[in-house]
């Protein structure tokens, strides 16, 4: 119930398209839903996040789509860049605590 | 801001031997910080997670006297990886959270450590 499902594992776009990445999870008490960067070699930094009471959160080119009934979440990254190619990866908590990671899904951008 | 840097950025050590790693909130107080490991290609798994002033609280499955956690002051946690194994190799990256922001975390670079 814990565990945060994460698809594709990777994923292949050219420059200027749209990058869609999904989560789901199980358990209901998670009330934040944030999104990762990470590089190789470096730790994760903070994309984007949303809270369940929300169904849709945009800045820049990123956007969050949030579904509370499917319990689902994805990421869309627009006009992508090949700057953009990392890992991604979706996380869930509640109250702050035991965030809980998805596997994570390599992007690589096309130039 | 909110800057965390981690020391060293990588260290290899001899099986048998122990490594401290360092994590510093360099522009904030936290009072709470996090460690993950995390393995090649692999998502990050959360180790445990350290109050100021208080014993850490270990997730399932990891040795507490083996990852000794140490959380002296608002700005710095140490993890010591005692009696280190090659199964012990991985990139251990630790987290802050800011005095009353509860939800957001924020990661230092890493320290890949390595044990021949």
């Amino acid at each position: 119930q814990q565990q945060v499902k994460q698809s594709p594992q990777s994923l292949i776009v050219q420059k200027g398209g749209i990058s869609i990445i999904n989560c789901a999870y199980e358990n209901t008490a998670f009330d934040y839903f944030p999104w990762y960067q990470q590089f190789p070699g470096k730790g994760p930094a903070l994309l984007i996040a949303i809270r369940p009471d929300v169904s849709e959160k945009k800045e820049g080119r990123f956007t969050i789509s949030f579904n509370k009934s499917a319990k689902q979440f994805s990421l869309h990254i627009m006009d992508s860049q090949p700057g953009d190619s990392a890992t991604y990866f979706c996380a869930a908590t509640r109250y702050g605590q035991n965030f809980v990671f998805g596997p994570g899904t390599r992007l690589s951008v096309l130039p | 801001g909110a800057v965390v840097s981690q020391h060293p950025s990588w260290v290899i050590c001899k099986s048998g031997t122990s490594v401290k790693i360092e994590c510093r909130s360099l522009d904030f107080q936290a009072t709470t910080m996090f460690w993950y490991r995390q393995f090649p290609k692999q998502s990050l798994m959360l180790m445990a997670t350290s109050n100021e002033g208080s014993k850490a609280t270990y997730e399932q499955g990891v040795e507490k006297d083996k990852f000794l956690i140490n959380h002296a002051s608002l700005t710095l946690s140490t993890l010591t990886v005692t009696s280190a194994h090659p199964e012990d190799s991985s990139f251990y990256i630790c987290s802050a959270r800011k005095l009353a922001v509860v939800y957001e975390q924020y990661f230092g670079p890493g320290t890949r450590l390595t044990v021949t």
